[in-house]
């Protein structure tokens, strides 16, 4: 069966401390996708990243840098030097690939305090 | 472009009362997608509409939740009679192109629904 996994509930930082938030997911698909949504307090899921089977490569945006493992089945998101805005909730989702329903995993909340 | 609206942001009702929500996707998306969200555990997905059609509807709880997409466009849920644990925050979200993650889905707010 399809699973994701965020062992990590809840994390708490101090401002320009960085942070790496947990993924690991389990698929017997060899082609899928992986997301990690972020869920601010005003409540939508907004759109972080999406990242396919076959690229492998680490991605890098502004602060924020991802890391894909095959071999571990993780997708590990790192917030550099965070800030206040980045308090939220990130999911960590992967896509079925014959129905195209994604599985989320239980979201990790971090909370950056000043 | 205008992202996911859902509509309303919050309902409260009681148990056995029938409630609608809407969502409209971005302008264009074939692909429209419902989850739910009960407090504190993972985001499950519902069902999956191509336009009109219903092309997965494996995570509809009963059959007190129907779901309808007349014209393509905007879809509703509707729950009738809601019990206790149809609480949680109901999300949309919308995809120009479907199968196996080609493309993203793009959430709206949610709605938080409370049955009491």
């Amino acid at each position: 069966a399809q699973k994701v996994t965020q062992a990590q509930t809840e994390i708490s930082v101090v401002e320009k401390e960085d942070v790496t938030l947990d993924c690991v997911y389990e698929t017997r698909d060899t082609t899928y996708y992986l997301f990690w949504y972020k869920q601010p307090p005003s409540g939508e899921l907004v759109f972080l990243i999406r990242r396919n089977s076959f690229d492998e490569q680490n991605e890098i945006s502004g602060r924020y840098s991802w890391n894909f493992q095959k071999s571990t089945s993780s997708f590990n998101f790192t917030i550099t030097a965070s800030q206040v805005v980045d308090s939220a909730v990130y999911f960590c989702a992967l896509n079925d690939y014959n129905t195209d329903k994604l599985i989320f995993g239980t979201g990790t909340r971090l909370q950056v305090f000043p | 472009e205008a992202g996911v609206t859902q509509f309303p942001s919050h309902s409260v009702i009681e148990k056995g009362q029938t409630v609608t929500l809407r969502c409209d996707p971005i302008s264009g998306h074939d692909n429209l997608y419902w989850y739910r969200r009960v407090m504190g555990k993972e985001i499950k997905f519902l069902l999956h509409f191509v336009k009109e059609s219903k092309q997965d509807e494996s995570g509809m709880p009963n059959n007190r939740f129907l779901a309808e997409r007349t014209g393509g466009t905007y879809s509703t849920l509707k729950v009738q009679p809601a019990e206790l644990e149809d609480s949680g925050v109901y999300f949309c979200a919308s995809s120009h192109i479907a199968g196996g993650g080609a493309d993203t889905q793009y959430f709206g707010p949610g709605t938080r629904l409370t049955v009491l």
